[in-house]
């Protein structure tokens, strides 16, 4: 049982340039999030998704796209990447909003040069 | 501006001894807390979590208090082991509603246990 999976766990791009952080989960759960995380600020929510099919913005969204392609798979786009972008980046799932105590990947290591 | 804060940035315990990791809120919608564990280069894992209907839960050598008055919650750990040294994150969680599960993250204490 894998859990939460993310892929790639460490990658450097340069400013400008585009990739798409994938994100899937094998527990059925519904609702799945992107937050980052930068050095002395704890964990941002940028995108999430409450059920298939529905996707909102959170607290960090600019810069940033999300498809929830189906139940399992959440992905995260950089459109074009900057700099400020540079964080370590974590999916994580519920199973519904009456347990918030949500599951982690292990998270994507990502430089914008 | 930061609606939940862990305003120090790291502890030194000794081993067996107990650690008391603390949290302040601001926003006074949030009904539901949690506390993670972090070791680096992993994602964060649930710890505990407590009601706002309750003050206390209890799980092993963990215990969340809740004090709503004063917005504060804390973690005690006893007794404190080597292994538990961490990043700890207190999160905080919005009625059911619209808050679809969302946490919001306080910055994170590092616990370190000395053998």
């Amino acid at each position: 049982n894998a859990g939460v999976t993310q892929t790639p766990k460490f990658q450097v791009l340069k400013t400008g340039q585009s990739m798409t952080l994938q994100c899937a989960q094998d527990m059925n759960h519904n609702s799945m999030y992107w937050y980052r995380q930068d050095p002395g600020m704890g964990l941002r929510l940028i995108y999430y998704s409450a059920s298939e099919g529905t996707t909102d913005k959170g607290e960090v969204p600019n810069g940033y796209n999300v498809s929830r392609l189906n139940k399992r798979e959440f992905s995260l786009r950089l459109e074009s990447a900057a700099p400020s972008q540079t964080s370590v980046y974590f999916c994580a799932s519920i199973p519904g909003r009456w347990a918030p105590e949500a599951f982690f990947g292990q998270g994507t290591r990502l430089t914008v040069v | 501006d930061q609606q939940v804060k862990q305003n120090s940035p790291s502890l030194s315990v000794q081993e067996g001894r107990i650690s008391i990791l603390n949290c302040d809120y601001t926003n006074s919608m949030f009904d539901y807390f949690l506390w993670y564990k972090k070791y680096p280069a992993e994602g964060p894992t649930f710890l505990i979590s407590i009601s706002s209907i309750k003050d206390k839960n209890e799980d092993g050598r963990f215990t969340v208090f809740l004090n709503k008055s004063a917005k504060h919650l804390s973690l005690h750990i006893v007794p404190s082991q080597p292994g538990d040294s961490a990043v700890y994150f207190c999160a905080a969680s919005g009625a059911g509603g619209t808050s679809y599960g969302k946490l919001t993250f306080g910055q994170g204490t590092i616990l370190t246990v000395h053998p």
